[in-house]
Protein backbone atom coordinates (compact mmCIF):
# COMPACT_ATOMS: atom_id res chain seq x y z
CA UNK A 1 0.00 0.00 0.00
CA UNK A 2 1.53 3.38 -0.87
CA UNK A 3 -1.25 6.05 -0.20
CA UNK A 4 -2.07 8.59 2.01
CA UNK A 5 -5.67 8.15 2.48
CA UNK A 6 -7.50 11.84 3.43
CA UNK A 7 -11.05 11.76 4.12
CA UNK A 8 -13.35 13.54 4.15
CA UNK A 9 -12.13 14.86 0.22
CA UNK A 10 -14.88 18.38 0.73
CA UNK A 11 -16.35 19.77 3.99
CA UNK A 12 -18.17 22.59 5.09
CA UNK A 13 -18.70 24.33 8.41
CA UNK A 14 -20.00 26.91 9.86
CA UNK A 15 -17.55 28.64 12.60
CA UNK A 16 -19.80 27.00 15.43
CA UNK A 17 -19.02 23.72 14.24
CA UNK A 18 -16.23 20.98 15.32
CA UNK A 19 -15.24 18.47 12.86
CA UNK A 20 -11.71 16.42 12.41
CA UNK A 21 -10.20 15.71 8.74
CA UNK A 22 -8.60 12.27 9.24
CA UNK A 23 -5.32 10.92 7.23
CA UNK A 24 -3.86 7.36 7.00
CA UNK A 25 -0.82 5.39 5.52
CA UNK A 26 0.61 2.03 6.22
CA UNK A 27 3.68 2.51 4.31
CA UNK A 28 5.49 2.59 7.86
CA UNK A 29 6.27 5.79 7.47
CA UNK A 30 7.19 7.55 11.08
CA UNK A 31 6.83 11.10 10.38
CA UNK A 32 3.59 13.03 8.86
CA UNK A 33 2.32 15.95 8.51
CA UNK A 34 -0.81 18.58 7.74
CA UNK A 35 -0.01 21.60 5.55
CA UNK A 36 -2.46 24.01 4.62
CA UNK A 37 -3.00 25.60 1.44
CA UNK A 38 -4.43 28.31 -0.23
CA UNK A 39 -4.56 28.97 -4.05
CA UNK A 40 -2.20 29.76 -6.13
CA UNK A 41 0.10 29.87 -2.88
CA UNK A 42 2.60 26.85 -1.97
CA UNK A 43 1.52 24.21 0.74
CA UNK A 44 2.19 26.38 4.26
CA UNK A 45 3.63 23.48 7.05
CA UNK A 46 1.21 23.73 10.28
CA UNK A 47 2.67 20.40 12.17
CA UNK A 48 4.97 17.89 11.93
CA UNK A 49 4.47 14.38 13.98
CA UNK A 50 7.60 12.11 14.82
CA UNK A 51 7.42 8.73 15.78
CA UNK A 52 3.76 9.57 17.16
CA UNK A 53 4.97 12.89 18.69
CA UNK A 54 4.53 16.43 17.92
CA UNK A 55 7.78 17.62 16.89
CA UNK A 56 6.89 20.77 15.35
CA UNK A 57 3.70 23.37 15.46
CA UNK A 58 4.63 26.05 13.44
CA UNK A 59 2.65 28.50 15.56
CA UNK A 60 -0.83 27.57 14.35
CA UNK A 61 -4.00 28.92 16.28
CA UNK A 62 -5.44 26.79 18.56
CA UNK A 63 -8.55 26.15 16.76
CA UNK A 64 -6.54 23.51 15.05
CA UNK A 65 -5.88 20.64 17.05
CA UNK A 66 -3.81 17.76 15.74
CA UNK A 67 -4.00 14.14 17.16
CA UNK A 68 -1.66 10.86 16.09
CA UNK A 69 -3.42 8.01 17.82
CA UNK A 70 -1.10 5.74 16.23
CA UNK A 71 1.99 5.20 13.48
CA UNK A 72 -0.74 5.22 10.91
CA UNK A 73 -3.40 7.75 11.78
CA UNK A 74 -3.18 11.67 12.22
CA UNK A 75 -6.39 13.64 12.66
CA UNK A 76 -6.48 17.52 12.71
CA UNK A 77 -9.41 18.60 14.77
CA UNK A 78 -11.44 21.73 13.79
CA UNK A 79 -13.00 24.17 16.29
CA UNK A 80 -14.26 27.48 15.99
CA UNK A 81 -12.61 28.29 12.53
CA UNK A 82 -12.49 31.77 10.49
CA UNK A 83 -13.85 31.99 7.10
CA UNK A 84 -10.03 32.74 6.56
CA UNK A 85 -9.21 29.32 7.04
CA UNK A 86 -10.84 27.73 3.95
CA UNK A 87 -8.01 26.29 2.20
CA UNK A 88 -6.69 22.54 0.77
CA UNK A 89 -5.45 20.91 4.10
CA UNK A 90 -2.89 18.25 2.99
CA UNK A 91 -1.76 15.12 4.96
CA UNK A 92 1.61 13.96 4.01
CA UNK A 93 3.93 11.16 5.06
CA UNK A 94 7.89 10.47 4.92
CA UNK A 95 10.08 7.98 5.71
CA UNK A 96 12.43 10.10 7.97
CA UNK A 97 14.13 12.86 6.36
CA UNK A 98 12.91 11.81 2.93
CA UNK A 99 10.54 12.62 0.44
CA UNK A 100 6.94 13.79 1.32
CA UNK A 101 4.12 11.26 0.11
CA UNK A 102 0.71 13.08 -0.30
CA UNK A 103 -3.08 12.42 0.17
CA UNK A 104 -5.70 13.62 -1.81
CA UNK A 105 -6.49 16.64 0.27
CA UNK A 106 -9.59 17.83 2.02
CA UNK A 107 -10.54 21.14 0.32
CA UNK A 108 -12.30 23.25 3.34
CA UNK A 109 -14.81 26.10 3.49
CA UNK A 110 -15.70 27.41 6.70
CA UNK A 111 -18.88 30.14 6.30
CA UNK B 1 16.47 35.09 2.21
CA UNK B 2 14.36 32.27 1.70
CA UNK B 3 15.16 29.02 1.75
CA UNK B 4 14.24 28.02 -1.58
CA UNK B 5 13.72 30.55 -4.42
CA UNK B 6 11.42 29.78 -7.85
CA UNK B 7 10.46 32.19 -10.61
CA UNK B 8 6.77 32.04 -9.82
CA UNK B 9 6.03 32.83 -13.56
CA UNK B 10 3.61 32.06 -14.77
CA UNK B 11 5.87 30.43 -18.21
CA UNK B 12 4.00 29.64 -20.80
CA UNK B 13 5.64 27.73 -24.12
CA UNK B 14 4.25 26.08 -27.13
CA UNK B 15 3.56 22.60 -27.09
CA UNK B 16 6.29 20.51 -28.01
CA UNK B 17 9.15 22.82 -26.92
CA UNK B 18 11.06 22.75 -23.96
CA UNK B 19 9.83 23.92 -20.71
CA UNK B 20 13.07 25.04 -18.13
CA UNK B 21 12.26 25.62 -14.56
CA UNK B 22 14.64 26.71 -12.08
CA UNK B 23 15.25 27.00 -8.38
CA UNK B 24 17.92 28.17 -5.86
CA UNK B 25 17.95 27.24 -2.36
CA UNK B 26 20.18 28.43 0.58
CA UNK B 27 21.31 26.25 2.64
CA UNK B 28 24.41 24.40 1.09
CA UNK B 29 24.59 21.42 3.08
CA UNK B 30 20.99 20.37 1.61
CA UNK B 31 21.19 17.15 -0.11
CA UNK B 32 18.23 16.12 -1.06
CA UNK B 33 15.87 17.94 -3.73
CA UNK B 34 12.29 17.30 -5.23
CA UNK B 35 10.29 18.18 -7.89
CA UNK B 36 6.55 17.96 -7.47
CA UNK B 37 3.64 18.90 -9.55
CA UNK B 38 0.40 19.91 -8.56
CA UNK B 39 -2.88 20.56 -11.21
CA UNK B 40 -5.26 23.24 -9.67
CA UNK B 41 -7.15 21.88 -6.46
CA UNK B 42 -5.13 18.66 -5.83
CA UNK B 43 -2.39 17.48 -4.23
CA UNK B 44 1.57 17.88 -5.05
CA UNK B 45 2.68 14.77 -7.17
CA UNK B 46 6.36 14.10 -7.16
CA UNK B 47 7.83 13.79 -10.20
CA UNK B 48 11.61 13.42 -9.58
CA UNK B 49 14.16 13.06 -6.51
CA UNK B 50 17.98 14.40 -7.18
CA UNK B 51 20.52 14.00 -4.51
CA UNK B 52 23.70 13.79 -6.40
CA UNK B 53 25.22 16.70 -8.91
CA UNK B 54 24.36 16.03 -12.55
CA UNK B 55 21.42 14.88 -14.97
CA UNK B 56 18.66 12.43 -14.01
CA UNK B 57 16.79 12.11 -17.06
CA UNK B 58 12.91 10.29 -16.05
CA UNK B 59 10.92 9.99 -19.75
CA UNK B 60 10.43 13.35 -20.83
CA UNK B 61 11.42 14.97 -17.61
CA UNK B 62 14.88 15.84 -16.63
CA UNK B 63 16.40 17.38 -13.23
CA UNK B 64 19.66 18.99 -12.67
CA UNK B 65 21.49 19.59 -9.71
CA UNK B 66 24.36 21.89 -9.50
CA UNK B 67 25.46 22.08 -5.60
CA UNK B 68 28.29 24.68 -6.12
CA UNK B 69 25.76 26.85 -7.63
CA UNK B 70 23.13 25.16 -5.01
CA UNK B 71 20.38 25.25 -8.17
CA UNK B 72 18.22 22.98 -9.33
CA UNK B 73 16.39 22.78 -12.66
CA UNK B 74 13.84 20.74 -14.41
CA UNK B 75 13.65 20.19 -18.22
CA UNK B 76 10.11 19.10 -19.44
CA UNK B 77 10.64 17.82 -23.24
CA UNK B 78 8.49 17.77 -25.66
CA UNK B 79 5.57 19.56 -23.38
CA UNK B 80 2.49 18.72 -23.46
CA UNK B 81 -0.69 20.67 -22.65
CA UNK B 82 -0.88 17.75 -19.76
CA UNK B 83 1.73 19.40 -18.56
CA UNK B 84 0.32 22.90 -17.69
CA UNK B 85 0.64 22.73 -13.73
CA UNK B 86 1.87 24.78 -11.10
CA UNK B 87 5.54 22.88 -10.50
CA UNK B 88 7.22 22.69 -6.84
CA UNK B 89 10.76 22.67 -6.21
CA UNK B 90 11.28 21.28 -2.41
CA UNK B 91 14.85 20.83 -0.57
CA UNK B 92 15.39 19.09 2.37
CA UNK B 93 18.16 21.06 4.42
CA UNK B 94 20.76 19.89 6.69
CA UNK B 95 18.38 20.47 10.01
CA UNK B 96 16.29 17.77 8.20
CA UNK B 97 13.64 20.05 7.49
CA UNK B 98 11.67 19.88 4.33
CA UNK B 99 11.39 23.20 2.36
CA UNK B 100 8.99 24.41 -0.31
CA UNK B 101 9.58 26.46 -3.10
CA UNK B 102 6.84 29.31 -4.04
CA UNK B 103 6.14 27.38 -6.99
CA UNK B 104 6.14 28.02 -10.69
CA UNK B 105 3.02 28.05 -13.21
CA UNK B 106 3.17 26.31 -16.00
CA UNK B 107 1.40 26.71 -19.23
CA UNK B 108 1.75 24.37 -22.72
CA UNK B 109 0.20 26.53 -25.29
CA UNK B 110 -1.75 23.97 -28.23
Amino acid sequence: DTEVTQTPKHLVMGMTNKKSLKCEQHMGHRAMYWYKQKAKKPPELMFVYSYEKLSINESVPSRFSPECPNSSLLNLHLHALQPEDSALYLCASSPEGEKLFFGSGTQLSVL
Amino acid sequence: QKEVEQNSGPLSVPEGAIASLNCTYSDRGSQSFFWYRQYSGKSPELIMSIYSNGDKEDGRFTAQLNKASQYVSLLIRDSQPSDSATYLCAVIDTGNQFYFGTGTSLTVIP
